[in-house]
């Protein structure tokens, strides 16, 4: 268990709306990733973070922005969801930089109407 | 581009049998290989193969490392229905994006009793 939480575990919202989906870890670690998956995609990588203040973007960031105040906390924002944002997100940790191994979170089921 | 490719993309065999799962990749410098598997919830780590450790082995799984043919192999003996997931393939290269995973698109692997 690497102490990751997601919340909300599901979430139904309307096109349009503001979703902000968190994860939070117990251990400190540095990096931490959000991805979505969806079938015939496997898992895609949206953002990334090497620490506090410190983000990037991944392969299918448009739509999305992401934040990180506290090393604990990383928010994933979908500004105005769109039903092509129906997914599973993942969230992720990763222990070090000289540890390659990615730990995921329980994930969010988000279905946008 | 990068990229890591899984085959076959689904498997459906018999309790008992044994399987390989195929992951080929197209990595610039390529750091680590890492297999997970995805029952109805979060991926979990399986095993990681790098040039210093190319095989490796647990229980009824092993799985090797051919840096000659960018390719590794997943096998699994006397299979089980516990044994049904999505298996997952994922690359990590040393150098730029902060030590990324690219995920192959996954093997849906079901055991029938």
């Amino acid at each position: 268990d690497a102490g990751i939480t997601q919340s909300p575990r599901h979430k139904v919202t309307e096109t349009g709306t503001p979703v902000t989906l968190r994860c939070h870890q117990t251990e400190n670690h540095r990096y931490m990733y959000w991805y979505r998956q969806d079938p015939g995609h496997g898992l895609r990588l949206i953002h990334y973070s090497y620490g506090v203040k410190d983000t990037d973007k991944g392969e299918v960031s448009d739509g999305y922005s992401v934040s990180r105040s506290k090393t604990e906390d990383f928010l994933l924002t979908l500004e105005s969801a769109t039903s092509s944002q129906t997914s599973v997100y993942f969230c992720a940790i990763r222990p070090g930089l000289a540890e390659e191994t990615q730990y995921f979170g329980p994930g969010t089921r988000l279905l946008v109407l | 581009e990068d990229k890591v490719v899984q085959s076959p993309l689904s498997l459906v065999v018999h309790e008992g049998d044994t399987v390989t799962l195929n992951c080929s990749y197209e990595v610039t410098n390529f750091r680590s290989l890492l297999w997970y598997k995805q029952e109805k919830k979060a991926p979990t780590f399986l095993f990681m193969l790098t040039s210093s450790g190319i095989e490796k082995k647990s229980g009824r799984l092993s799985s090797i490392l051919d840096k000659k043919e960018l390719s590794s192999i997943l096998n699994i003996t006397a299979t089980q229905t516990g044994d049904s997931a999505i298996y997952l393939c994922a690359v990590g290269s040393y150098g730029g994006s902060q030590g990324n995973l690219i995920f192959g698109k996954g093997t849906k692997l079901s055991v029938k009793p």
